[in-house]
């Protein structure tokens, strides 16, 4: 069993909707949640960043944990083209400690 | 966030030679650098930790003598792919961070193209 579990997709969504993507893990140790955006050929972009339990919110963005469940959820409101990217999650215990990563879900906001 | 700089963004080199990738952390001392591979369509693969001035540990399955890293001070590491066949094609990535930080800032990624 992965520590990072994800569905790789692909997820193909109309521009404007609601986009839900999630991950579950295994490592109970696991205290820091990111999700990163990567297009391709390109390094992965921080976009969320999660310290323990609870929700944060960004612009449209708005990221999920609930560790009593280990579940993580990235959550995109009114999804744009631009948003078209794969997106991976990530935790780790913190430190200089290793990322673990997801497999990504390869997302793709269509006009 | 810090920046983390790799040159160069994209090599392409015959089979049999060696090819080194350099990652420098901009603005901050990274103690430790981690590399990945990416495939296309994957996710990033982790292939050793490196912390400075010390010998990297590398990943289960990953060859340390094909791989060469060298993390010689806090704001470069580099990592030298030996003897590259076209196999060793990939996208490498290194991240940098620190027991300080509790994150890992990602560089811009290498593209290695084996003929």
């Amino acid at each position: 069993q992965k520590e990072v579990e994800q569905d790789p997709g692909p997820l193909s969504v109309p521009e404007g909707a609601i986009v839900s993507l999630n991950c579950t893990y295994s490592n109970s140790a696991f205290q820091y949640f990111m999700w990163y955006r990567q297009y391709s050929r390109k390094g992965p972009e921080l976009l969320m960043y999660t310290y323990s339990s609870g929700n944060k919110e960004d612009g449209r963005f708005t990221a999920q944990v609930d560790k009593s469940s280990k579940y993580i959820s990235l959550f995109i409101r009114d999804s744009q083209p631009s948003d078209s990217a794969t997106y991976l999650c990530a935790s780790f215990t913190g430190g200089g400690n290793k990322l673990t990563f997801g497999t990504g879900t390869q997302l793709k906001v269509e006009l | 966030g810090a920046v983390v700089s790799q040159h160069p963004s994209w090599v392409i080199c015959k089979s049999g030679t060696s090819v080194k990738i350099e990652c420098r952390s901009l603005d901050f001392q990274a103690t430790t650098m981690f590399w990945y591979r990416q495939f296309p369509k994957q996710s990033l693969m982790l292939m050793a930790t490196s912390n400075e001035g010390s010998k990297a540990t590398y990943e289960q399955g990953v060859e340390k003598d094909k791989f060469l890293i060298n993390h010689a001070s806090l704001t470069l590491s580099t990592l030298t792919v030996t003897s590259a066949h076209p196999e060793d094609s990939s996208f490498y990535i290194c991240s940098a961070g620190a027991v300080s930080y509790n994150e890992q800032f990602f560089g811009p990624g290498t593209r290695l193209t084996v003929l």
